[in-house]
């Protein structure tokens, strides 16, 4: 499967904890992003790396997140300090173009 | 970002053309307007883009009149596995991809 790679598929932590999801992109993809998508709404823009360097940040983006795309392949996004108000499909996607975009299946994340 | 509005549901029977219009009226003159797809549990996926007139793939079709203020999805003979959330978005010159609520479809059996 060449598709966009997510893991893990599904996280369950306690508040406080902090947690890390990884992404591994197709790989010729230099554009690599991070959405953050809540029941009953649309995926939210988080973060853009285009090959290595971070470019964009949502004000979504709090200081308790953080993300990197080490030598422009795969990425992690890691939250510290979880909240309950964390909780959400957090979805990767990778394009060559900004318009068509690739996801990957998500990680689910359940803050208890 | 071009603003883009959409209903928010829409139900249909299987075998029915269903058609969705999305509004976009401050679309500037080097966008295009993307769909993409999402089934629960899913990752969403690009289904069609287009600039002008009319655009048609395996999946669907897509028209655009002339003004580009206003583009409208048709899925043909929908079966029951199109029920998906539908994204209306013109992207173009922006780093990121503003999705909104889209259109919940829902198909009837």
């Amino acid at each position: 499967d060449t598709g966009v790679s997510q893991n893990p598929r599904h996280k369950i932590t306690k508040r406080g904890q902090n947690v890390t999801f990884r992404c591994d992109p197709i790989s010729e993809h230099n554009r690599l992003y991070w959405y953050r998508q809540t029941l009953g709404q649309g995926p939210e823009f988080l973060t853009y790396f285009q090959n290595e360097a971070q470019l964009e940040k949502s004000r979504l983006l709090s200081d308790r997140f953080s993300a990197e795309r080490p030598k422009g392949s795969f990425s992690t996004l890691e939250i510290q300090r979880t909240e309950q108000g964390d909780s959400a499909m957090y979805l990767c996607a990778s394009s060559l173009v900004v318009s068509e975009a690739f996801f990957g299946q998500g990680t689910r994340l359940t803050v208890v | 970002l071009a603003k883009t509005t959409q209903p928010i549901s829409m139900d249909s029977y299987e075998g029915q053309e269903v058609n969705i219009t999305c509004s976009h009226n401050n679309i500037a003159t080097n966008d295009y307007i993307t769909w993409y797809q999402q089934f629960p549990s899913q990752g969403p996926r690009f289904i069609i883009q287009g600039y002008k007139t009319k655009v048609t793939n395996e999946v669907a079709s897509l028209f655009i009149p002339a003004d580009r203020k206003s583009s409208t999805l048709s899925l043909p003979r929908v079966s029951l596995s199109d029920t998906a959330v539908y994204y209306c978005l013109v992207p173009t010159g922006a780093n990121n991809l503003f999705f909104g609520t889209g259109t919940r479809l829902t198909v009837i059996p």
